[in-house]
């Protein structure tokens, strides 16, 4: 069975300053890796998804995330955030088969202060 | 393009009553469903998933169902709730491409089981 830690519940960050949201996955087989971001009371949208090639993967509004197969990591990356990227920020890994199951991590609450 | 519509939004029941919760899906076809609870304070868990109509599969044991009586309906139910049930409730559609596919969410049901 797959496993998603997201090591931060809350992340405190200035307004303009760069930040960087930790995912440690568990699997004994390949995962896709996913990253969501829900604003208060809304669904999810989607933020970027590394499924294979270049372990940097772009996303919108401005994130990055970088692949680690050797530790298990596949941490969101900002360099100058601003007010609006308050929200929470889901990790998820699924199987490369069949339908999409998420597994997803905690979440983590990124609160940009100005 | 497509959307997705979920209600009621918002919805207070009390413990022992029955459920209802509806997700509708437009422009697209033969989309794979899925229904996403998220309890407060964690994380989002996959209740149930279908790949076609009639076809669903269950993820955790609990005393909710689901249903998807036509290609681009899917519906949650429960003939008594219990206090546990509480939660955010998620609808999500993706392609027929399988794992690789992006899945977009709806707007969500905030249940309250009083």
């Amino acid at each position: 069975a797959q496993s998603v830690t997201q090591l931060d519940s809350q992340v405190p960050v200035f307004e303009e300053a760069p930040v960087e949201l930790r995912c440690n996955y568990s699997s004994s087989v390949s995962v896709y890796l996913f990253w969501y971001v829900q604003y208060p009371n809304q669904g999810l949208q989607l933020l970027l998804k590394y499924l294979s090639g270049s372990t940097l993967v772009k996303g919108i509004n401005g994130f990055e995330a970088e692949f680690n197969k050797s530790q298990t990591s596949f941490h969101l990356r900002k360099p100058s955030v601003h007010i609006s990227d308050t929200a929470e920020y889901f990790c998820a890994v699924s199987l490369p088969q069949g339908a999409q199951k998420l597994v997803f991590g905690q979440g983590t609450r990124l609160t940009i202060n100005p | 393009s497509q959307t997705i519509h979920q209600w009621p939004a918002t919805l207070v029941q009390p413990v022992g009553s029955p459920l209802s919760l509806e997700c509708t899906v437009e422009g697209t076809s033969n989309p794979n469903l899925y229904w996403y609870r998220q309890a407060a304070g964690r994380g989002l868990q996959l209740l149930f998933y279908s790949v076609g109509i009639g076809q669903i599969s269950s993820e955790v044991p609990q005393n909710l169902s689901a249903s998807r009586p036509q290609d681009r309906q899917f519906i949650l139910s429960s003939k008594k709730l219990l206090l546990s049930d509480s939660g955010f409730y998620l609808c999500a559609w993706s392609g027929q491409g399988g794992s690789t596919d992006t899945q977009y969410f709806g707007p969500g049901t905030r249940l309250t089981v009083l």
